[in-house]
């Protein structure tokens, strides 16, 4: 069974600009998560999406957003890049009804750059 | 704001010494306490989900408890080998949120 995908593994960006990350869940996971992480903040939650819907978010501004597709692919996007925007983005997916009492099984992540 | 925390920050043992950590968290809103393997260059590796106070979860040399009331969970290593060096992470799911401790290090020595 093929892991967990996200596209690209790396991103380089300037203040201002808007990127799209996008995360391939394991084939069958209906739940997919994204996480940030920075050495100063460790690792920190961004939402959860559940068959097309955000069921979960975390304390982020409105810059950051996801959606899900039917096919559970799902994608984040951040607008306005700031240069504090520049961490790892991970994204997680399981494969029941929620993240919560279940694995997460995480892909590889994206490295952005805000320059 | 809440709040999880882990001790120690950072580990180092000999291969074949058995080890613990801490995983600290609020007592109220409990619904689950995740545990987490990440190696360097690699993505997070699940280890355990636990849920009811008084939990105990082994995989290998690898097991976890679980106290709700108090708040805190712990992580034994036994015997413990190079393969095993990684920061391990706690997450603590409240409601409808994650929050992630800052991770353990360790750093196992032949």
């Amino acid at each position: 069974k093929a892991g967990v995908t996200q596209t690209p593994r790396y991103l380089i960006k300037t203040r201002g600009q808007q990127v799209t990350l996008s995360c391939s869940p394991i084939s069958g996971h209906r739940s997919v998560s994204w996480y940030q992480q920075t050495p100063g903040q460790g690792l920190q939650f961004l939402f959860e999406y559940f068959s097309e819907t955000q069921r979960n978010k975390g304390n982020f501004p409105g810059r950051f957003s996801g959606r899900q597709f039917s096919n559970s692919r799902s994608e984040m996007n951040v607008s306005t890049l700031e240069l504090g925007d520049s961490a790892l983005y991970l994204c997680a997916s399981s494969g029941a009804g929620g993240t919560s009492v279940h694995e997460q099984f995480f892909g590889p992540g994206t490295r952005l750059t805000v320059l | 704001i809440l709040n999880v925390e882990q001790s120690p920050q950072s580990l180092h043992v000999q291969e074949g010494d058995s080890t613990n950590f801490t995983c600290s968290f609020p007592s109220s809103n409990f619904y689950a306490l995740h545990w987490y393997r990440w190696e360097t260059a690699k993505s997070p590796e699940a280890l355990f989900v636990m849920t009811l106070n008084g939990d105990e979860k082994k995989k290998g040399r690898i097991s976890a408890t679980l106290n709700t009331k108090e708040g805190y969970s712990y992580l034994y290593i036994k015997g413990s080998q190079p393969e095993d060096s990684a920061t391990y992470l706690c997450a603590f799911n409240y409601g409808q949120n994650f929050v992630f401790g800052p991770g353990t290090r360790l750093s196992v020595l032949p």
